[in-house]
């Protein structure tokens, strides 16, 4: 079975741009979420969907957007892009809404 | 609010046991995880544990969990250089979600 996919796996933006990055889920797999890494603030997370609803968020500003397909597929899109958005951005899905999240390799976002 | 806390550093000899320690405060949380990540990686799911469990051994793996005082340690027997990387425990929240929290992982170094 494939794991998680995400892309594309870098990006280079400037200052102010948007940014969409996608998240393919293991085949049967429902529930999605993002998580982002920076070297100073870890692992942070983002939202979470189940059945294109998003059940949780984060505590992220609200440039930071998702959503997720009727196929299970996400997307995530950060607007007006900041120097500090600079970071791994990592998609996890899950069989269920509770159960154990399996990560794609991530999308590395550099914003010049 | 929930936190989750590690060393950030340990090194072994190949061939030692390795312990990374982890301490967390959601008392309600149902399950633990180890995920590892290696340079430019996303995240591989090592082993999990079920909150009214002790232990769980899985070949190299030892997973202990002492929940009166909220302790979580990943044990690894006969460690290769291959298991440099960062190791990270999180906790599953008490809203059967899927917005885990990190802690901020344990760099581990294998010396030959």
């Amino acid at each position: 079975k494939a794991g998680v996919t995400q892309t594309p796996r870098y990006l280079i933006k400037t200052r102010g741009q948007q940014v969409t990055l996608s998240c393919s889920p293991i085949s049967g797999h429902r529930s999605v979420s993002w998580y982002q890494q920076t070297p100073g603030q870890g692992l942070q997370f983002l939202f979470e969907y189940f059945s294109e609803t998003q059940r949780n968020k984060g505590n992220f500003p609200g440039r930071f957007s998702g959503r997720q397909f009727s196929n299970s597929r996400s997307e995530m899109n950060v607007s007006t892009l900041e120097l500090g958005d600079s970071a791994l951005y990592l998609c996890a899905s899950s069989l269920t809404a509770s159960g154990t999240q399996y990560f794609g390799p991530g999308t590395r976002l550099l914003v010049l | 609010g929930e936190d989750v806390e590690q060393s950030l550093f340990l090194s072994v000899r190949e061939g030692d046991s390795s312990v990374i320690n982890c301490t967390y405060t959601d008392s309600s949380s149902t399950y633990l995880y180890w995920y590892k990540q290696e340079p430019g990686a996303g995240l591989q799911l090592l082993t999990y544990i079920f909150s009214n469990m002790d232990m769980k051994q899985d070949q190299r793996l030892t997973v202990l969990l002492n929940k009166k005082d909220k302790h979580l340690s990943l044990r690894i027997a006969d460690t290769q250089t291959g298991d440099s990387a960062i190791y990270f425990c999180a906790e599953s929240p008490d809203n059967y979600g899927q917005n885990f929290v990190f802690g901020p992982g344990t760099r581990l170094s294998v010396l030959p």
